[in-house]
Order: C-alpha cells, then sequence, then structure tokens
C-alpha cells in the first residue's frame, strides 16, 4: 500500500523557518518525480514545488522561490521541504504528493501557521 | 503563474449530468496534454479522478471524463451521486516546467 507521511508542521513566526518532512513508503520512491502542494485555510490547491527523481531538477512557484528548497533523500524514501523567511500568507496545509504531471497518491498533510 | 479559472460553483440533480471548464492559455493548457483533475472533500487529501486530459486511474467510476478544446479542458460527470458533492480542481503543466490549479469549482448536489 503507498503511502505518504507529512511532518514537521507547526506554528512559527513571521521570518522564521521551518523544515517538513514526508516519509514514503509501499513504492520504489526513488523512480518518481515528487511534489509539494498546499492549501491556505478555506481556499485553493496550490502548486509548489517538484523535484526529479534524482534530485537534479527542481522547480518552484514564484511565490517561494529563493525562500522553500525542496530536496529529497531517496535511501531514506524520504522528501524535504526546507521553508525560509516564512510569511503568514504562506499558512497553508501542505501536502506531498506522487508524480510530476498529475498526483495518484497523496498524504494527509501537516499544518503550518505563520504568526506573530 | 496565473492560476487557471474555473467557475466558482456548478449544481446538479441527482442522475444528471454537469461539465466543470477549466480555462488556460497556450502555455498551459492548450500547449501539453498534461490535464489533471481533483476532487476534494472537506477536511480530506486530493483525490486524482483524470489524468493527461481524460485518461481515468483504476478505481475510479466512468462517470467521470475528461476533455480539452484548444486553451479549455473540462470535467463531464453523468449520473450526479450525492457523493459526488466536493470541491473539484483542474492541473496543467505549463511551459516553465512548473504547475498551475484551477481556483476550484464547489459541486452541489440538489
Amino acid at each position: 500500500e503507498v503511502q505518504l507521511v507529512e511532518s514537521g508542521g507547526g506554528l512559527v513566526q513571521p521570518g522564521g523557518s521551518l523544515r517538513l518532512s514526508c516519509v514514503a513508503s509501499g513504492f520504489t520512491f526513488k523512480s518518481y518525480w515528487m511534489t509539494w502542494v498546499r492549501q491556505a485555510p478555506g481556499k485553493g490547491l496550490e502548486w509548489v514545488a517538484n523535484i526529479k527523481e534524482d534530485g537534479s531538477e527542481k522547480y518552484y512557484v514564484d511565490s517561494v522561490k529563493g525562500r522553500f528548497t525542496m530536496s529529497r533523500d531517496n535511501a531514506k524514501n524520504s522528501l524535504y521541504l526546507q521553508m525560509n523567511s516564512l510569511r503568514v500568507e504562506d499558512t497553508a496545509v501542505y501536502y506531498c504528493a506522487r508524480g510530476k504531471f498529475s498526483s495518484t497518491y497523496w498524504g494527509q498533510g501537516t499544518l503550518v501557521t505563520v504568526s506573530s | 503563474q496565473s492560476a487557471l479559472t474555473q467557475p466558482a460553483s456548478v449544481s446538479g440533480s441527482p442522475g444528471q449530468s454537469i461539465t466543470i471548464s477549466c480555462t488556460g492559455t497556450s502555455s498551459d493548457i492548450g500547449g501539453f496534454n498534461y490535464v489533471s483533475w481533483y476532487q476534494q472533500h472537506p477536511g480530506k487529501a486530493p483525490k486524482l479522478m483524470i489524468y493527461d486530459v481524460s485518461d481515468r486511474p483504476s478505481g475510479v467510476s466512468n462517470r467521470f471524463s475528461g476533455s480539452k478544446s484548444g486553451n479549455t479542458a473540462s470535467l463531464t460527470i453523468s449520473g450526479l451521486q450525492a457523493e459526488d458533492e466536493a470541491d473539484y480542481y483542474c492541473r496543467s503543466y505549463t511551459s516553465s516546467s512548473t504547475l498551475v490549479f484551477g481556483g476550484g469549482t464547489k459541486l452541489t448536489v440538489l
């Protein structure tokens, strides 16, 4: 059974940092692009970033470029999102998902709240 | 990276068919056959319903179908059922190698 489990969310002050993790199981992690998607409270889905199977390519939505860094450790079946210089508007549930063009499997999400 | 345009809401009665549109540009929907559709119930993670414009993942009802014409993609749900009531999002690959979602459509089953 494919499982994606996110962790690392929490309350952080504006300007602070947070690192999200996503542990994958039930499939060959190193063979898939992976994606982060977020959803602000009461709002729609927003694609955040994705990363190639070997980590050699990464793409980001303009609003997080230079602040967020996506990475992966295929030996640990793990995906990461390092979030720096956090803003109030980054408050959202962050989902990791499998796939590049479409996302068949999703985690349950982890809530990031940026507030003073 | 402007969001794709979807109607905010659609509604239909049980048994009817509805169509949700998703309009983009030649740099996203019009340029690639990588449109996908997601269903999201309140408090739940999104679920993939359609990928590559018109393909259905295993386990998704054949009442769900997708299509594309020019810069507009569409999701059609036939034989509407109460459990179809949810939010629906389209997503497309873009010429910048990024992806972009639509704003979402709330489907109400009357």
